[in-house]
């Protein structure tokens, strides 16, 4: 099956700097692209939808300044946590869905991406 | 909007028991995709099964079946002869057939599986 890479796993950062994280879909074009912030034993928040060469839509509630998301090519996706914060640590997960053959309409997911903040 | 819902936090069975897995849904679509997934420790989503609402058949992988009621809005897991690596945060996820739409999760149950 198709597979989306992401990166780094776990990333430790001081307050008030800004992380990246990527996500990479290998073997597919990933026209569409979701970001998830998942706390302790609960279930996935989407956070934002991009879409190749647009604009990242974000759910409410969302700081779209403090979590930029760049969707630049069919193939990554970055999501910068600007001027982080203790509450900012989570589990970050991206997923992807593309129109190539292999991957059809199915959602692929990440690997996921711990992030804390000191 | 679309909403999902798994009304058991946490399931136990025994190893080599069966156990089913709630999860009912409320849409007004009348074509959509439904989806298991498995989160085990490591949280790498693993997708179980998947039923298309406009199958009438319901959805078998090995182990893994669904029991999808779709006047009910009901689509529970079951999963047959259990073993410890069944352990994991199961969540029930619903997508409207459109190309390009989000997955909407239910809250997950927690499964723990007893030797």
């Amino acid at each position: 099956g198709a597979v989306v890479s992401q990166h780094p796993s776990r990333v430790i950062c001081k307050s008030g700097t800004s992380v990246k994280i990527e996500c990479r879909s290998l073997d597919f074009q990933a026209t569409t692209m979701f970001w998830y912030r998942q706390f302790p034993k609960q279930s996935l928040m989407l956070m934002a939808t991009s879409n190749e060469g647009s604009k990242a839509t974000y759910e409410q509630g969302v700081e779209k300044d403090k979590f930029l998301i760049n969707h630049a090519s069919l193939t990554l996706s970055t999501l910068t946590v600007t001027s982080a914060h203790p509450e900012d640590s989570s589990f970050y997960i991206c997923s992807a869905t593309g129109l190539d053959g292999s991957s059809g309409n199915t959602i692929y997911f990440g690997e996921g991406s711990w992030l804390t903040v000191v | 909007a679309q909403t999902v819902t798994q009304s058991q936090p946490e399931m136990s069975v025994q190893e080599a028991e069966t156990v089913t897995l709630s999860c009912t849904y409320d849409t007004s679509e009348s074509d959509y995709y439904l989806f298991w997934y498995k989160q085990p420790p490591s949280r790498q989503m693993i997708l179980v099964i998947r039923q298309e609402a406009y199958k009438q058949q319901n959805a078998t992988e090995n182990r893994f079946s669904v029991n999808f009621q779709k006047a009910a809005k009901s689509f529970s897991l079951k999963i047959s002869d259990s073993q410890l690596g069944d352990a994991a945060m199961y969540f029930c996820a619903y997508r409207r057939m459109e190309y390009g739409n989000k997955l909407v999760f239910g809250a997950g149950t927690i499964l723990r599986v007893k030797s």
